[in-house]
């Protein structure tokens, strides 16, 4: 499968600033996706970033507060913005893929973020 | 929108038995039920999937079923090992329109005892 990196893989920010967080994928795929993982949580897709144009965000996530871009097949953004401490998780890059038959979701290795 | 429920929220087994963890969901239109290793720090990883057009799926030690009318999915680990000590998510795709657009379970931590 794809390999889907992220940077930074960890960070610790101050309260009210941003943070842009990368993800590099080694292949060009279709879809990609952005999901939060809570501390001792499940995960929460924030949005599906498309290619070219404007991404599409879940209920309860706001451009505003989480811009993303896709420039290209193998690229992605994801900012979080004006930070709070609630905003302390762990962001997860993702994309599917084509096994076999099948499209299957695959991780990135994740941003853990902690906001004081 | 779809509600993926799991269950239970831990689950303790000796080395060697047999661990199940059950979900359901809500929305009829899905039609992708995938579930997630998590060990601690890592990455969610996929270890096995079904479809709705399947009512079971077996890969060595795992496999899940799948009941579409009740709308619950079981994952079943057979003779454990400490190595399959992990938090399990199940998931959904809700509306059944994309295989990316996931709902979770709230996770199972499984602890095996060597």
């Amino acid at each position: 499968s794809a390999v889907i990196s992220q940077k930074p893989s960890r960070d610790i920010c101050q309260r009210g600033t941003s943070l842009t967080i990368q993800c590099q994928v080694d292949s060009q795929v279709t879809m990609m996706f952005w999901y939060r993982q809570q501390p001792g949580q499940s995960l929460t897709l924030i949005a599906t970033a498309n290619q070219g144009s404007e991404a599409t965000y879940e209920s309860g996530f706001v451009i505003d507060k989480f811009p993303i871009s896709r420039p290209n097949l193998t690229f992605s953004t994801l900012t979080v913005s004006n930070m709070s401490p609630e905003d302390s998780s762990i962001y997860l890059c993702s994309v599917t893929e084509r096994l076999a038959t099948n499209e299957k979701l695959f991780f990135g290795s994740g941003t853990q973020l902690s906001v004081l | 929108g779809e509600n993926v429920e799991q269950h239970p929220s831990t689950l303790s087994v000796q080395e060697g038995d047999s661990a199940v963890i059950k979900c359901t969901y809500s929305d009829s239109a899905s039609n992708y039920f995938p579930w997630y290793k998590q060990e601690l720090g890592k990455r969610p990883q996929l270890i096995i999937d079904i479809r709705s057009n399947v009512g079971e799926k077996k890969d060595q030690r795992i496999a899940v079923t799948l009941n579409k009318t009740a709308k619950h999915f079981s994952l079943h680990i057979t003779e454990t090992q400490p190595e399959d000590s992990a938090v399990y998510f199940c998931a959904s795709n809700a509306g059944g329109t994309s295989y990316g657009k996931l709902t979770f379970g709230q996770g199972t931590i499984l602890t095996v005892h060597p």
